[in-house]
This record gives structure tokens, sequence and C-alpha cells, in this order.
């Protein structure tokens, strides 16, 4: 089935460790997505890639770096310099070419990311 | 630069019973609107969207949604709701596309939680 795999579903991390989270997708989409999840506070963009390495900041970049070497994979590094990372991370993904606007974009499961 | 208002972080309803949840937005051109339901430790699925046309949009699960210009509004409501609609709401909104990709500036969410 087509769709977008986030992992791991659960990560803990100490202070001061960088982490990775995982995003792949098989929709052959151009586009993809991070957004950060925080109760009350909805869902804040990250950063977003509209093509292979190429990739632009969002709102709430510090702390974030992200890599775009392939169409399939768009990986998030959540550096030590992050002061605040608890959080439940999005990762999502839209076709931006090839047939008429449709606006939706597709989410994977979540990333649940908690420092101890 | 666009914002989105979910004035209401939870709504309880008894089942069957109707229920509306608000979504007011800002923006300076034209909008494209979006709800998208999330149940718990999940990503996020679309439920319905207005992009052109008929102001009125439904989804397959009886839920409806009215684009209101004047009033900025993009109000979610549903005749009589199911314990199974219970979950986390989220309205969202995207200007034009440019260039490929869609950025959606989501609201706060509005809980919904369906007692019987």
């Amino acid at each position: 089935d087509g769709g977008i795999t986030q992992s791991p579903k659960y990560l803990f991390r100490k202070e001061g460790q960088n982490v990775t989270l995982s995003c792949e997708q098989n929709l052959n989409h151009d586009a993809m997505y991070w957004y950060r999840q925080d109760p009350g506070q909805g869902l804040r963009l990250i950063y977003y890639s509209q093509i292979v390495n190429d990739f632009q900041k969002g709102d709430i970049a510090e702390g974030y770096s992200v890599s775009r070497e392939k169409k399939e994979s768009f990986p998030l590094t959540v550096t030590s310099a992050q002061k605040n990372p608890t959080a439940f991370y999005l990762c999502a993904s839209s076709r931006s070419s090839g047939g008429p606007y449709t606006g939706e974009l597709f989410f994977g499961e979540g990333s649940r990311l908690t420092v101890l | 630069a666009q914002s989105v208002t979910q004035l209401d972080s939870q709504v309880p309803v008894f089942e069957e019973a109707p229920v509306e949840l608000r979504c007011n937005y800002s923006s300076s051109v034209s909008v494209y609107l979006f709800w998208y339901v999330q149940y718990p430790n999940q990503g996020l699925q679309l439920l319905l969207k207005y992009l052109s046309g008929s102001t009125l949009v439904k989804s397959i699960n009886g839920f409806e949604a009215e684009f209101n210009k004047s009033q900025t509004s993009f109000h979610l409501r549903k005749p009589s709701v199911h314990i199974s609609d219970t979950a986390e709401y989220f309205c969202a909104v995207s200007d034009a596309p440019t260039g490929g990709g869609n950025k959606l500036t989501f609201g706060t969410g509005t809980q919904l939680k369906v007692e019987l």
C-alpha cells in the first residue's frame, strides 16, 4: 500500500544527544514536510522540501536539521540545540506537480520523542 | 501572513446530538480551507476541503462545512454524532500554491468528545 512510514514510533533521548527521525514515502510525491505537535498548540511547520536537494525553513526551524537526498526520504535531526524537544513529530507529503491542485497533505503516523 | 483560530479547545456532546466546531481564518488572498481529523497517537487524515465552487462541502461520514467569505469562517458541522467521531479536529488554511508544495497553516485543534 502507498503511504508514509515514520520510524521510530517512540524514542527516548538524553539531554545533549542528537536524534534522527526517519520519514519515507512511496506516493511519488515531490513535496515533503515536518510538523511538530504540542498539546494546545496545533501543528507547527519545522522544515519543508519541494524537490530533491532543496529545503526551506518553516516557522520553528531552530534546533532542527533536514536533508533531502532522495525523493522518497526526508529525515529530521533533532539537535542538542533544540531546547524543548519533547513532542509528537509528524511527517507529511503532497503532490506538487502533474495534475490539478488538490491541496491535500498525506501524513505518517508520527514519532513521539521524549527527552529524559 | 495566514492564521487560523479554533476558539473551542474541547467540545463535549452526547451521542446523536448535533455538533458545530468553529474555525475562523485570516488571509489577504484567496484561500483553500481544510478540516483534518486525528485519532489518538495517529497522524492526521483529510476530512473535507474547500478549493473552489460550491461553498458547502461534505465528507463521506456525514460531516459538512461551509465556506463563508464575508465572515472568514469554515465551521464544521454534523447533525448527529457517533461515539466513533471522538477525535481531535484541525482546521487549516493554504493560499495559492507557489511553485509546488502545499504549506498549510493549522489551528490549535478542537477535541470532540462524544459521550453516551
